[in-house]
């Protein structure tokens, strides 16, 4: 059974920077890229980018990018978010999310696992 | 990338049918058969309801289909049931190697 599991809720400060985990299980981690998805309470999802668990390779959406950081630690099958210089409106459950299929496989487009959800809450 | 366009609300009775539309540009929606919607019941995680426009995955009721046409991707859900009642998101892969959602359909059964 596919299962990601996601470090419990944080408080943190106006301008510092959180780390979320998310372990996974019941599969192989270097075949499948990890994206991160954030959702502000009452609003849509927001992807905020992946990596390649093989290689370490990056690819971040626009509007995170140089605030955000993921990788991918291969000897525990975790990977980490880590968003920096918080402000009020990063106050957001995190969700990590993995691939149904694949790299390899070449269909890889359908982001079919997710996480429990992390609640980062930044306030002063 | 800006967000996908979906419609804010559709509601429904049982067993009707409804549709809940995604638009995007030729760099997401138009440009490949990527499109996967997803289901998200309040303080739950997203779950997958379809993926490559129009397929299934196994356990998914066949009530769910998607289509697509230009730069629009539909979602219809047929013969509603109360358990239906949950927002919606359309997601596409993109031109920039990345992925984008749309900004959320709340489905309401009447």
């Amino acid at each position: 059974e596919v299962q990601l599991v996601q470090s419990g809720a944080e408080v943190k400060k106006p301008g510092a920077t959180v780390k979320i985990s998310c372990k996974v299980s019941g599969y192989t981690f270097t075949d499948y890229y990890m994206h991160w998805v954030q959702q502000a309470p009452g609003k849509g999802l927001e992807w905020m980018g992946l990596v390649d668990p093989e290689d370490g390779e990056t690819i971040y959406a626009e509007k995170f990018q140089g605030r955000v950081t993921i990788t991918a630690d291969t000897s525990t099958d975790t990977a980490y978010m880590e968003l920096s210089s918080l402000r009020s409106e990063d106050t957001a459950v995190y969700y990590c999310a993995t691939n149904t299929r694949p790299i390899w496989s070449g269909y890889y487009f359908d982001i079919g696992y997710w996480g429990q959800g992390t609640l980062v809450t930044v306030s002063s | 990338q800006s967000a996908l366009t979906q419609p804010a609300s559709v509601s429904g009775s049982p067993g009707q049918s409804i549709t809940i539309s995604c638009t995007g540009t030729s760099s997401d929606v138009g440009g490949y058969n990527y499109v996967s919607w997803y289901q998200q019941h309040p303080g739950k995680a997203p779950k997958l309801m379809i993926y490559d426009v129009s397929k299934r995955p196994s356990g998914v009721s066949n009530r769910f289909s998607g289509s697509k046409s230009g730069n629009t991707a539909s979602l219809t859900i047929s013969g509603l049931q109360a358990e239906d009642e949950a927002d919606y998101y359309c997601s596409s892969y993109t031109s920039s190697s990345t992925w984008v959602f749309g900004g959320g359909t709340k489905l309401t059964v009447l």
